[in-house]
Order: C-alpha cells, then sequence, then structure tokens
C-alpha cells in the first residue's frame, strides 16, 4: 500500500524557515517523481516544485525560486522542501504527492496527508 | 504560469450526469496529455481520479471519465451520488518542468 507521511510543519516567523519531510512506503521511490502542491486557507492547489527521480531535474514556481529548494533521498525514501525566508504568503497546507513515473512531466498520482505552514508574527 | 480556467460550481441532481470543464492553453492542456483531475473534501488531502486525460486509477468509479478537445479537458460524472459532492481540480504539465492547476470547481449534488 502507498503511503505518504508529511511532517516538520508548524509556526514560524516571517523570515524564519521549516524543514518538510515526505516519509514514503509502499513502492520503489526512486522510480517516481514528486510534486509539492500548497494550498493557502480556503484557496485552491498551486504547484510549488518537482523533483524527477533521479533528483536530476528540480523545478519550482516563481514566488519560491530562491527560496525553497526540493530534494529527495531514495536509500531513506523520504522527499524534502526546505524553506528559507518564509513570508505570510507562504502560509498554507502542503501536499507531496507521487507522480505517475519517473519523469516531472507526469501526473500527480498520489497524495499524503499535507502539512500545515503558518508564518505569522 | 497562469492558472486553468474552471467553472466555480456546477451542480446536478442524483442520477443526473455533469461536466467540468477545464482550459488552458497551447503550452499545456493543448500540448501536453499529462492532464489530471483530482476530488477534494473540506479538510481533506486531494484524490486523482483521473490522469493522463482518460485514465481512470484502480479503485476509481467507472462514473467518472476525462476527454480532451484542444486547448479544453473535460472531468464527466455519470449517475451523481451523494458522496461525489466536492471540489475537483484539474492540472496540467505547462513545459520546463513546471505545471499549473484550475482553481477548482465546486460540485453540488442537489
Amino acid at each position: 500500500e502507498v503511503q505518504l507521511l508529511e511532517s516538520g510543519g508548524g509556526l514560524v516567523q516571517p523570515g524564519g524557515s521549516l524543514r518538510l519531510s515526505c516519509a514514503a512506503s509502499g513502492f520503489t521511490f526512486s522510480n517516481y517523481a514528486f510534486i509539492w502542491v500548497r494550498q493557502a486557507p480556503g484557496k485552491g492547489l498551486e504547484w510549488v516544485s518537482s523533483i524527477s527521480g533521479s533528483s536530476d531535474n528540480t523545478y519550482y514556481t516563481n514566488s519560491v525560486k530562491g527560496r525553497f529548494t526540493i530534494s529527495r533521498d531514495n536509500f531513506m525514501n523520504t522527499l524534502y522542501l526546505q524553506m528559507n525566508n518564509l513570508k505570510d504568503e507562504d502560509t498554507a497546507v502542503y501536499y507531496c504527492a507521487k507522480c505517475a513515473g519517473i519523469f516531472t512531466s507526469r501526473d500527480p498520482h498520489y497524495w499524503g496527508q499535507g502539512a500545515l505552514v503558518i508564518v505569522s508574527s | 504560469q497562469s492558472a486553468l480556467t474552471q467553472p466555480a460550481s456546477v451542480s446536478g441532481s442524483s442520477g443526473q450526469s455533469i461536466t467540468i470543464s477545464c482550459t488552458g492553453t497551447s503550452n499545456d492542456i493543448g500540448y501536453y496529455n499529462y492532464v489530471s483531475w483530482h476530488q477534494q473534501y473540506p479538510g481533506k488531502a486531494p484524490k486523482v481520479m483521473i490522469y493522463e486525460v482518460s485514465n481512470r486509477p484502480s479503485g476509481v468509479s467507472n462514473r467518472f471519465s476525462g476527454s480532451k478537445s484542444g486547448n479544453t479537458a473535460s472531468l464527466t460524472i455519470s449517475g451523481l451520488q451523494s458522496e461525489d459532492e466536492a471540489y475537483y481540480y484539474c492540472t496540467s504539465y505547462a513545459g520546463s518542468g513546471t505545471r499549473v492547476f484550475g482553481g477548482g470547481t465546486r460540485l453540488t449534488v442537489l
């Protein structure tokens, strides 16, 4: 059974940092690309970042470029999102999602339960 | 990275069929067959209902179907049931590693 378990969310002041983790099980982790998607309170889904199965390719939405870093550990079966210089508008539930294949073009196929990040002073 | 366009809300009576549209451009929906639909209940994580335009994951009811014509993708739900009442989001690959989502559609089952 596919399982994705996010952790690392919480309350942080503007300018602060957080690292989200997404622990995966139930499949061969390195064979799949992953994405991070966020959902601000009362809003829709927004793509944040993608990473290929081998970590060769990483991509970011414009608003987080230079502040967020996506990475993965294919030995620990874990996906990460390092978030630095956080802003109020980064407040959201962050979901990790497994894609349908190794390339980032593939559709999200399974979602984690989400991690709430609140940026506030 | 412009959002895809979905109707804010659609409704239908139990047993009827509805279709939700998702309009993009020739740079996303019109170019790639990586369009998926995701169901979300309030306070819950999304769940994929259709991927790669028209593929249904195992376990998803065959009442859900997807299609694409030009720059517009569509999700059709037949035989509406009360448990279908939820938000539905479309998303497409948009090239250069990016992905774009629609604004979401609230489905009400009357």
